[in-house]
């Protein structure tokens, strides 16, 4: 069981906009704004594609965004496109010095 | 451009020892933590530990499920981080990645991993 909570898997259309969600607690999604977001293709390594709960990397498009509120952190993906076909994971440091992952969420563009 | 090299993995029995390496390319690497992260196959992400920078005294953090049998240490003159792994069980069995910590965010640079197999 992993600390943090996501769906299994979301699917959307070409175009079309989907969230993911990823509940923590008080101790770590809610603590801080340390919520990183992995994208994880299919026998790749993960890609950093958001990090302090809303801040994308250089070079990472601006269809990926993030938010948070209180327990619960998001990840948006606007106009899905093929590429977006991944596995994506939600992480958190912790008030404990340590970090925890979110057992991730497989993502189909239909 | 960063990049991160692990080595050193491969197969090994149940109870025996493996030292993976991370080199370290691209930027100031004494500046920076280090972290690992593992991911059984067909499982999801999980953390192992961190060390910090030699500015931050070079302490190191671990997950409970290898505190005690894991230590990370790092070698800034050489740029290489190391994962010492001890007592290893079947259940350690994962591709293993090594990372650079920035801020807070544990997995902005990534190897392309480390397969350790661990089976007798």
């Amino acid at each position: 069981q992993s600390a943090l909570t996501q769906p299994a898997s979301v699917s959307g259309s070409p175009g079309q906009s989907i969230t993911i969600s990823c509940t923590g607690t008080s101790s770590d999604v809610g603590a801080y704004n340390y919520v990183s977001w992995y994208q994880q293709p299919p026998g790749k390594a993960p890609k950093l594609m958001i990090y302090d709960v809303s801040k994308r990397p250089s070079g990472v498009s601006n269809r990926f965004s993030g938010s948070k509120s209180g327990n619960t952190a998001s990840l948006t993906i606007s106009g899905l496109q093929a590429e977006d076909e991944a596995d994506y994971y939600c992480s958190s440091y912790t008030t404990s010095n340590s970090v925890v992952f979110g057992g991730g969420t497989e993502l189909t563009v239909l | 451009e960063v990049q991160l090299v692990e080595s050193g993995g491969g197969l090994v029995k149940p109870g025996r020892s493996l030292r993976l390496s991370c080199t370290a390319s691209g930027f100031i690497f004494g500046d920076y933590a280090m972290n690992w992260f593992r991911q059984a196959p067909g499982r999801g992400l999980e953390w192992v530990g961190f060390i910090r920078s030699k500015t931050y005294g070079g302490t190191t953090e671990y997950a409970a499920s290898v505190k005690g049998r894991f230590t990370i240490s790092r070698d800034d003159s050489k740029s290489i981080a190391y994962l010492q792994m001890n007592s290893l069980k079947t259940e350690d069995t994962a591709v293993y990645y090594c990372t650079r910590v920035v801020g807070y965010t544990f997995g902005t640079d990534w190897g392309q991993g480390i397969l350790v197999t661990v089976s007798s």
